[in-house]
């Protein structure tokens, strides 16, 4: 089954306790992706990459680091965790064709709480 | 000015009237618009997307209607069921590449029966 997975579904933690959130897709995506879903918000962007060893900055990566070692694999790191990081988290992944770009199939979420 | 405006925040029909849900943008390198719906507790999900050489697309009781000269574009939903009570987002891919997606803060629909 075509899928993209991610765990912890559920996390509570303490400030400062670095923590890692895994993602994996099995579609063979070049593009991966995280948000963060707050209410009132919607979905923002945290980190994004286009392929292994290409990440790049969305538009709220500040706490938060990435890596693409496998084209597979797109783990969250939250180094330091804070408070303002409790949220829903998404990963997602989508194909790329000729620059194009296509549908978003996101990880079922993480639901972090950060005391 | 890269974000995407959504109106409104919330939307009550009933059952069998229309729903519309428009979204504005300012930055006019962009070349695809996609519509999420996200039930609750799960995640969102393609319902619909638009590619800036057309200007509408319908399946079944679902259009998108894009105006790239006003910058905004429509999600219609017609003949509403209560199954279609959802958060509905839109967004819009921008950057040099068109490598970031930005959506929408969402749009509350709720279906009376």
């Amino acid at each position: 089954e075509a899928q993209v997975t991610q765990n912890p579904r559920y996390l509570i933690t303490v400030t400062g306790k670095k923590l890692t959130v895994t993602c994996s897709q099995n579609m063979n995506h070049e593009y991966m992706s995280w948000y963060r879903q707050d209410p009132g918000l919607g979905l923002r962007q945290i980190y994004y990459s286009m392929n292994v060893e290409v990440t790049d900055k969305g538009d709220v990566p500040e706490g938060y680091k990435v890596s693409r070692k496998e084209k597979r694999n797109f783990p969250l790191i939250l180094e330091s965790p804070s408070p303002n990081q409790t949220s829903l988290y998404f990963c997602a992944s989508s194909w790329v064709e000729n620059l194009s770009y296509n549908e978003q199939f996101f990880g079922p979420g993480t639901r972090l709480t950060v005391l | 000015g890269e974000n995407v405006e959504q109106h409104p925040s919330t939307l009550s029909v009933q059952e069998g009237d229309s729903a519309v849900i428009k979204c504005t943008y300012s930055d006019s390198a962009s070349n695809y618009f996609p519509w999420y719906k996200q039930e609750l507790g799960k995640r969102p999900q393609l319902i619909i997307d638009i590619r800036s050489n057309v200007g509408e697309k319908k399946d079944q009781r679902i259009a998108v209607t894009l105006n790239k000269t006003a910058k905004h574009f429509s999600l219609h939903i017609t003949e509403t069921q209560p199954e279609d009570s959802a958060v509905y987002f839109c967004a819009r891919w921008r950057g040099t590449g068109f490598q970031k997606l930005v959506f929408g803060t969402g749009t509350r629909l709720l279906v009376s029966p």
